[in-house]
């Protein structure tokens, strides 16, 4: 156990919906990554948030939307959703220290499976 | 921008013997970290071991070991005495710490599969 949650495991939904995938980071960790499994793309970096504000954006569709709240637990909202975006949806989180030549793991959450029909 | 390539998209081995997996990668940046994730059945994904791009010393974690050749920009994980529950997938994964945030970059994966 990594210590990273997510909710809910599978998502079932039909083309044209929203979903919001939900993540909560380990104790401590200040900073969430959400990154997208699928059979075609492989492991793709979607985007990463560190105490509340956007860090570093990778191939995240202009349909997905992110943000980590106060109490730094994240949400990866879907919408207009196509077959696609069938995908398994991994949070992971590290603690960012913001200093050079510290290591950076990143522990990962059990993933969202998301099916669109 | 960085890359990784797995150029084996899968790999068999027998129980007890050892068997190695190959990683390469392409960036122009000095500091890094290189890590070798396992994802199983399950789906989980859970590092194996990790590289500190300035350590010149390989890293060692019980039965997994890497053969990291900076200037080859290679990063091999090798897995000896190879268990039944060592069947997973296997990705090489690159991060760099940028000024703008942090990132994983993983390779397309290695299935490999332990045989009885």
């Amino acid at each position: 156990d990594s210590g990273v949650t997510q909710t809910p495991k599978h998502l079932i939904t039909a083309t044209g919906q929203r979903v919001t995938l939900r993540c909560s980071p380990r104790s401590g960790d200040l900073s969430v990554y959400w990154y997208q499994q699928s059979l075609d793309q492989g492991l793709q970096f979607l985007i990463q948030y560190y105490n509340g504000e956007e860090r570093a954006k990778g191939n995240i569709l202009e349909r997905f939307s992110a943000q980590q709240f106060p109490d730094l637990h994240s949400e990866l909202n879907l919408s207009s959703l196509e077959l696609g975006d069938s995908a398994l949806y991994f949070c992971a989180s590290s603690v960012e220290p913001g200093l050079a030549g510290l290591y950076n793991e990143q522990f990962f959450g059990p993933g969202t499976r998301l099916t669109v029909l | 921008a960085q890359t990784v390539t797995q150029s084996q998209p899968e790999m068999s081995v027998q129980e007890a013997e050892t068997v190695t997996l190959s990683c390469t990668y392409d960036t122009s940046e000095n500091n890094y970290y290189l890590f070798w994730y396992k994802q199983p059945p399950s789906r989980q994904m859970i590092l194996v071991i990790r590289q500190e791009a300035y350590k010149q010393q390989n890293a060692t974690e019980n039965r997994f070991s890497v053969n990291f050749q900076k200037a080859a920009k290679s990063f091999s994980l090798k897995i000896s005495d190879s268990q039944l529950g060592d069947t997973a997938m296997y990705f090489c994964a690159f991060i760099q710490q940028e000024t703008s945030g942090s990132r994983l970059t993983f390779g397309e994966g290695t299935q490999l599969t332990v045989n009885p």
